[in-house]
């Protein structure tokens, strides 16, 4: 069955520090990866995404990811984590030709002053 | 670009009580439709998932159903809540390329 495992349920980290969030799927082939973040008490929003082409990838608020094709993994980084990154992070994928879009069980970071 | 648009907001229902959850969306067409649950420590679950008026795939076992009436209708119900039912429901679209579209969600207490 297709699954998205995040391994990483609860980061504490300091102001400056450096982020990896690790996300790893389930099946291989052609997939369509995500990164979502939700902000306490706010919607989901897109970090940044994965189709094709050039395997890092960067999104907003100076984040990016590495596809691994060969470890089914895309991991999520920042070199230097603000307070204001204090959020759950989720990992998602999708495998074209089916309709939907699963999630990893997430990641809350806490970063301190 | 779409909008989804969910109620209520939150929600306290008594064990037994049945259930309606609404997702509307806005600024498309024959949209995927996805009824997901948050619940604390799980992530985000799929629930149902929708590829056209009255096509529903389920992914879990569950006390809840769904349909869709309408295009860009989606309904997400119970006959008998549980207290296990109890979560954040999330609503979402896709419509054409991979960009997915959430809903503010709804907060579900089941007492």
């Amino acid at each position: 069955a297709q699954s998205v495992s995040q391994h990483n349920h609860h980061v504490i980290l300091s102001e400056a520090a450096s982020l990896e969030l690790g996300c790893n799927y389930s099946y291989g082939g052609t997939v369509n990866l995500f990164w979502y973040v939700q902000y306490p008490g706010q919607h989901l929003q897109l970090l940044l995404k994965y189709f094709s082409g050039d395997p890092l990838v960067k999104g907003i608020k100076g984040f990016e990811a590495e596809f691994i094709k060969s470890k089914f993994s895309f991991n999520l980084r920042k070199p230097s984590v603000q307070w204001s990154d204090t959020a759950e992070y989720f990992c998602a994928v999708n495998w074209p030709g089916t309709d939907k879009l699963i999630f990893g069980t997430g990641t809350r970071l806490q970063v301190f002053p | 670009s779409q909008t989804i648009h969910q109620w209520p907001a939150t929600l306290v229902q008594p064990v037994g009580s049945p259930l309606s959850l609404e997702c509307t969306v806005e600024g498309t067409s024959n949209p995927n439709l996805y009824w997901y649950r948050q619940a604390a420590g799980r992530g985000l679950q799929l629930l149902f998932y929708s590829v056209g008026i009255g096509q529903i795939s389920s992914e879990v076992p569950q006390n809840l159903s769904a349909s869709r009436p309408q295009d860009r209708q989606f309904i997400l119900s119970s006959k008998k809540l549980l207290l296990s039912d109890s979560g954040f429901y999330l609503c979402a679209s896709r419509q054409g390329g991979y960009g997915y579209t959430f809903g503010s969600g709804t907060r579900l207490t089941v007492v």
